[in-house]
């Protein structure tokens, strides 16, 4: 079975800084790696996903996240925090062929907080 | 084009008393999922459905959950009876085998 931890429940920064979410993943498969953004009272939303082509993959709104398999990492950066980037970010691990059939194994969450 | 529409958006009910949380998933989506979210445990999976068919329940927390997909376009998820422990949010997403899951933007439960 597959897993997924993110390191970090609460992660503040100030606006203008560097964002790094962090994401562990666990599967005996090449996994499908996807980031989720919800912001209050609404669904989540899809930042950007990984599925075995480019290792460094650009989303929505600035994110970006690299696949490294050595490390099982799938952490989320962004270079310029803004305050509209505050809400929870969800890290996700599927281990089917396009990770319909299976759904998504979800991580924790983080919470992200913008100091201005 | 229309999300995964939920209905009701919010619901407050009391203990011992029938909910039932509506889902209507992306026009020509095969695959339907419902998600249970608190603060303690987080996101978790219910149950899924593909082609209206349910896969793996094994996330229903116990006999008094249950959900149904009589159609292509509508499925149901019911709590009898309900308990304050149940309140969450509950999501509703769909796909089309893309990896992608569109999410609803859930209904809030709260029993009293």
């Amino acid at each position: 079975a597959q897993s997924v931890t993110q390191l970090g429940s609460h992660v503040s920064v100030s606006e203008g800084a560097l964002v790094l979410l962090r994401c562990n993943y666990s599967s005996s498969v090449p996994p499908y790696l996807f980031w989720y953004v919800q912001y209050p009272n609404q669904g989540l939303q899809l930042l950007l996903k990984y599925t075995s082509a480019a290792t460094l993959v650009k989303g929505i709104n600035g994110f970006e996240a690299e696949f490294k398999k050595s490390e099982t990492s799938f952490h989320l950066t962004k270079p310029s925090a803004h305050m509209s980037d505050a809400a929870e970010y969800f890290c996700a691990v599927s281990v089917k062929t396009g990770g319909g059939a299976d759904g998504l194994t979800f991580g924790k969450g983080t919470h992200l907080i913008i100091q201005p | 084009d229309a999300g995964v529409i939920q209905s009701p958006r919010h619901e407050v009910t009391e203990m011992g008393q029938e909910v039932t949380l509506r889902c209507k998933p992306i026009s020509g989506h095969n695959s339907l999922f419902w998600y249970r979210q608190t603060m303690m445990r987080g996101l978790e999976l219910l149950i899924y459905f593909n082609n209206n068919v349910p896969i793996d329940d094994s996330g229903m927390p116990e006999d008094r959950f249950s959900a149904k997909m009589p159609n292509a376009s509508f499925s149901t998820l019911k709590i009898q009876p309900s308990e304050p422990r149940d309140s969450a949010v509950y999501f509703c997403a769909s796909n089309q085998n893309t990896g992608e899951l569109f999410f609803g933007e859930g209904s809030r439960l709260t029993v009293l």
